[in-house]
């Protein structure tokens, strides 16, 4: 069974750009949930998805947004990119919501903004 | 929520047993004990999770003390790929139906040597 695949794995982008990351769940996860690593904050939640609705914003600003397709695949992308944007975005899935569902997590993708 | 307290790191042999511990004094009743690890460069990866009983997979074992205040998750044969940070985490139940409350603390970085 395939895990949870994001793409694309590594990436450089200059200040004020923009970036879409994509995520492929696990076959039959409904729920996809995105999270922003770095060294310094740890992990910290970004927003998760149900059925193609957003269930739950984390604190960032309106730059970081996301969206889940019927397939239940989901992107996000990050506008008007800043340095501190750099850092490890990761995906996560599981089979529906609560704390009885294992999340199981992507490998990232590791975003470098100069 | 309720906190997990982990030391920062601890060294063990290969081929030998690991028990890596973690204190929840101010555990719920509702709450799941979550182990996940990450190795470097990648995602993080689920290990195990129990309510109340010790658990086994073909990862690891989970000892929940009967208390439920301290968990012990046991790695019975250290490998050179164990090498990762682990970390220990609680999940309530209650928690709304969502995921959005998974943080992550320092967790413990395992290091096996050969």
């Amino acid at each position: 069974k395939a895990g949870v695949t994001q793409t694309p794995r590594y990436l450089i982008k200059t200040r004020g750009q923009q970036v879409t990351l994509s995520c492929s769940p696990i076959s039959g996860h409904r729920s996809v949930s995105w999270y922003q690593q770095t060294p310094g904050q740890g992990l910290q939640f970004l927003f998760e998805y149900f059925s193609e609705t957003q269930r739950n914003k984390g604190n960032f600003p309106g730059r970081f947004s996301g969206r889940q397709f019927s397939n239940s695949r989901s992107e996000m992308n990050v506008s008007t990119l800043e340095l501190g944007d750099s850092a490890l975005y990761l995906c996560a899935s599981s089979v529906g919501q609560g704390a009885r569902n294992t999340i199981y997590f992507g490998e990232g993708s590791w975003l470098t903004v100069v | 929520d309720a906190k997990t307290t982990q030391p920062n790191s601890m060294e063990s042999n290969e081929e030998e047993p690991v028990h890596l511990p973690c204190n929840h004094s101010t555990i719920s009743g509702t709450d799941y004990i979550h182990w996940y690890r990450q190795l470097p460069s990648q995602g993080p990866e689920y290990v195990i999770h129990g309510l109340t009983s010790n658990v086994n997979n073909r990862m690891a074992s989970l000892a929940i003390a009967e208390d439920r205040k301290s968990s012990t998750l046991i790695l019975h044969r250290a490998t050179l790929r164990d090498a990762a940070v682990y970390y220990c985490i609680l999940r309530d139940v209650n928690s709304g139906g969502s995921n959005y409350k998974l943080t992550f603390g320092k967790g413990t970085l395992l290091t096996v040597n050969p």
